[in-house]
């Protein structure tokens, strides 16, 4: 089975700040990686599937890239409505999750 | 705009069955190449994806859970429904529905989640 892990697990930054969330994989199995955000109380949104492409309604700040083992989820210039939990997804499987906080 | 909502107990009593039923609008369950699946998250914040099925009535199941799930689908609803057996504290969660791109690997939308608590 595949395993994601996340890095940092927590993360705290102020608005305006560059962040980025890694996630590899223990296998370089697909190509295709999808991020999410999920909200206190709310459901996970997709924000980037296939490791780059931004979902319609994503704010171009969100980003992504990556293949084989190691993808990267970057907000180029933190905003306030960007907290919350990320995760990435692959083959049906869960990262572990980065919780994000602005200062 | 598609939209999905899951009802159903809130309350399950261990060893009992856990039944959901996820309601889909805006679009029919039968169009397209896209599933639909059932994930769960743990109070903890772990999430768990359970298995999909598709309009045809095929489906995948994840091997962890798979002795245990039943997904079925009834096309003239609008629903799919989860069964999960014998259930214990465990298996206690926020269980969502969502549509599924097999091919592409994504979950979304999702539906707003229900909580399931397994207690005596």
């Amino acid at each position: 089975d595949i395993q994601l892990t996340q890095s940092p697990s927590f993360l705290s930054a102020s608005v305006g700040d560059r962040v980025s969330i890694t996630c590899r994989a223990s296998q370089g199995i697909s190509s295709y990686l999808a991020w999410y955000q999920q909200k206190p109380g709310k459901a996970p949104k997709l924000l980037i599937s296939a490791a780059s492409t931004l979902q319609s309604g994503v704010p171009s700040r969100f980003s992504g890239s990556g293949s084989g083992t190691e993808f990267t989820l970057t907000i180029s210039s933190l905003q306030p409505d960007d907290f919350g939990t990320y995760y990435c997804q692959q083959l049906k499987t869960f990262g572990q999750g980065t919780k994000l906080e602005i200062k | 705009q598609l939209q999905l909502q899951e009802s159903g107990p809130g309350l399950v009593r261990p060893s009992e069955t856990l039944s959901l039923t996820c309601t889909v609008s805006g679009d029919s369950i039968s169009s397209g190449r896209y599933y639909w699946s059932w994930i769960r998250q743990y109070p903890e914040e772990g999430l768990e994806w359970i298995g999909y099925i598709y309009y045809s009535g095929s489906t995948h199941y994840n091997p962890s859970l798979e002795s245990r799930v039943t997904i079925s689908i009834d096309t003239s609803k609008n629903q799919f429904s989860l069964k999960m057996y014998s259930v214990t504290a465990a298996d206690t969660a926020t269980y969502f529905c969502a549509h599924t791109d097999p091919i592409e690997d994504w979950f979304d939308p999702w539906g707003q989640g229900t909580l399931v608590t397994v207690s005596s």
